[in-house]
């Protein structure tokens, strides 16, 4: 059964607290993804990584950065936590093997309230 | 433009009804297509991808797909109260591992 897993499902911080958000992968896949959730504006891509220590930004990558030390893990850090990075983060993975076929497996996701 | 528009809802059909989600994309070179159910405050999960224009059935869904038109669709048959759920619309471009999802479109099923 594949998984991928988020270190918590709720998390509440002060604003400008550093913040750190794990994402683990069972699946050795090379890809992993860290999106935002927000009512209405649908799953918004913050950033990416096709492989260890290498990352993209995606569409909203300000105030956020990440880490890719190890294939199955990723990690989201918020610098200096502010009140709009409130939101539900979720993580997915993929297989850069599967070709078009390269279906995205989420985790739970962390429900994150910046107070 | 949005890279992926969907129409957000919410979208309401009685129960054993056709329920018709649509989904449309600007990237001309995007290869796949998929569609995901999101319920409420759990993470989306995959219900069906296709590639190829025309329609692909697995069970009571159906996916169908008009590179031309540069639109790809969900129906739902016999449509179930379970079925009650946010549905992602979301499109990849061979080579390019990252996907690009739509809004989401929610859709009640009401008994």
């Amino acid at each position: 059964d594949v998984k991928v897993t988020q270190s918590s499902r709720y998390l509440v911080k002060r604003t400008g607290e550093k913040v750190f958000l794990e994402c683990v992968q069972d699946m050795d896949h090379e890809n992993m993804f860290w999106y935002r959730q927000d009512p209405g504006l649908g799953l918004r891509l913050i950033y990416f990584s096709y492989d260890v220590k290498m990352k993209e930004k995606g569409d909203i990558p300000e105030g956020y950065s990440v880490s890719r030390e190890k294939k199955e893990r990723f990690s989201l850090i918020l610098e200096s936590a502010s009140t709009n990075q409130t939101s539900m983060y979720l993580c997915a993975s993929s297989s850069r093997l599967a070709g078009i076929h390269n279906e995205q497996f989420f985790g739970p996701g962390t429900r994150l309230t910046v107070l | 433009q949005k890279e992926v528009e969907q129409n957000s809802g919410p979208l309401s059909v009685p129960e054993g009804a056709i329920a018709s989600l649509n989904c449309t994309y600007s990237d001309r070179g995007s290869q796949s297509f998929f569609w995901y159910r999101q319920y409420s405050g759990k993470s989306p999960e995959l219900i069906m991808f296709i590639y190829s224009n025309g329609d692909k059935e697995d069970g009571r869904f159906t996916a169908q797909l008009n590179k031309a038109s540069q639109y790809v669709s969900l129906l739902i048959r016999d449509s179930q109260p379970s079925d009650s759920a946010t549905y992602l619309c979301a499109v990849n471009t061979y080579n390019n591992n990252d996907m690009r999802f739509g809004a989401g479109t929610r859709l009640t099923v009401k008994p």
